[in-house]
């Protein structure tokens, strides 16, 4: 358990608006990543963070921005949300050097 | 591009009995991690095990147990003696230390009738 707390947990919106999932660790851990998990695809990566304000895109970036101002916090923004956006995502943090991964506890998003 | 592919959607079987996940991973890279995930019905992700590319020894935890071959690029899993406990999600990944990204199959539904 490295602390990662996903907010909010449940959610359902409306197409069209903004939304904002936050992730926060307590561990200090450098990297940051937010994937999205759907059926018959497994988790994809949608943005990962190396540092503060270091982003980069993964496979799955359209629709999706990202910001990092402190190491603690990982913010994922859908500007306009979409039904095919609806899905359960989920923050990751890692320890680079052992190659450890760890996983908040998901965030369920229904777009209507 | 790395891949990681588990081609068993969905696998049943009867208590007791053991069960054998394949996981086939694609990759350049000499140095990757290798990773085993279980997702039970309450929807968290539990890590299970990490293997690096440079230790080829199989392991052993409990009812667990991992094959790791790099001459056919697979990592297989195995549950021995299965429990309706294992029924879970299971999901095999890869990740490389050059970027750190990790790639996750698209997991493998393992149930368990009592």
């Amino acid at each position: 358990d490295a602390g990662i707390t996903q907010s909010p947990r449940h959610k359902v919106t409306e197409t069209g608006t903004p939304v904002t999932l936050r992730c926060h660790q307590t561990e200090n851990h450098r990297y940051m990543y937010w994937y999205r998990q759907d059926p018959g695809h497994g988790l994809r990566l949608i943005h990962y963070s190396y540092g503060v304000k270091d982003t980069d895109k993964g496979e799955v970036s359209d629709g999706y921005s990202v910001s990092r101002s402190k190491t603690e916090d990982f913010l994922l923004t859908l500007e306009s949300a979409t039904s095919s956006q609806t899905s359960v995502y989920f923050c990751a943090t890692l320890i680079a050097g052992a190659g450890e991964q760890f996983f908040g506890p998901g965030t369920r998003l229904t777009v209507l | 591009a790395q891949k990681v592919t588990q081609a068993q959607t969905e696998i049943s079987v009867v208590e007791k009995e053991d069960v054998t996940l394949d996981c086939v991973y694609e990759t350049r890279d000499t140095t990757y991690y290798l990773f085993w995930y279980k997702q039970p019905p309450s929807g968290e992700l539990v890590f299970l095990i990490r293997r690096n590319s440079f230790d080829e020894q199989n392991e052993i935890s409990g009812r667990y147990s991992w094959n790791f071959q790099k001459s056919t690029s697979s990592f297989n899993f195995t549950i021995t003696a299965s429990q309706v406990v294992d029924s879970a999600v299971y999901f095999c990944a890869l990740l490389l230390p050059r970027d750190y990204k990790l790639s996750f199959g698209a997991g493998t539904t393992v149930t368990v009738r009592a």
